[in-house]
């Protein structure tokens, strides 16, 4: 298995340019996470999905979003970029919930708004 | 006051010695985990538990519900194992991991 996969690896966007995060996962997980980790604090959550065709908001989802056609693809797109957004994006999956065993984390994109 | 905190947020420690990272929480839970996060920023899991304690290699966690505290241990430290430390905890409001800032370690031969 691949687990859980991500591209880019590092991007750079000009302010108000749009782009997307993919993140899939292979292991037939339901439930998948959208992260961003800023310098010196903790992993925020953008939005989750509980499976195909379900997505929800987390604690800082405001300029982005999100769809989960299948249940291994969770891309995360972002509209009108601001440097705000500048931050390291980790997208993770787990089988049925945090509560249920071990949450796969993908490599990261590390993305910088100028 | 955040719902997860860490402490120390920084440890240096000489190869060998015995290490221990603690996390309080103030939310309810049904779970806490306990993650890594490398120098390379990739990030993997460690433990998850919901009593008692767990022991893997030279790796223990251990968590009292009552008095809402973790902590993880590591015996025999090594420089391999710097790294972050992240305790998260499951049972917040949308049902999703809450996570702490995290604990840097830096282990010298």
């Amino acid at each position: 298995n691949a687990g859980v996969t991500q591209t880019p690896k590092f991007r750079i966007l000009k302010i108000g340019q749009s782009m997307t995060l993919q993140c899939a996962q292979d292991m037939n997980h339901n439930y998948m996470y959208w992260y961003r980790q800023d310098p010196g604090m903790g992993l925020k959550l953008i939005y989750y999905s509980v499976g195909a065709g379900i997505t929800d908001k987390g604690e800082v989802p405001n300029g982005y979003n999100v769809s989960r056609s299948t249940t291994e693809d969770f891309p995360l797109r972002l509209e009108l970029a601001a440097p705000s957004q500048t931050s390291v994006y980790f997208c993770a999956s787990i089988l049925q919930g945090a509560g249920s065993g071990t949450q796969y984390f993908g490599p990261g994109t590390r993305l910088t708004v100028l | 006051k955040n719902e997860v905190e860490q402490s120390p947020q920084n440890l240096t420690a000489q190869e060998g010695e015995f290490i221990t990272i603690n996390c309080s929480y103030s939310v309810g839970i049904s779970a806490l985990h306990w993650l890594q996060q490398h120098p390379g920023g990739g990030i993997v899991s460690l433990f998850m538990l919901s009593s008692g304690k767990k022991k893997h290699g030279r790796l223990i966690a251990t968590i009292n519900i009552q008095e809402k505290h973790s902590s993880l241990h590591i015996t025999a430290s090594h420089p391999r194992d710097s790294a972050v430390y992240i305790c998260a905890v499951y049972g917040g409001s949308q049902g999703n991991l809450i996570f702490g800032k995290g604990t840097k370690l830096s282990v010298k031969p």
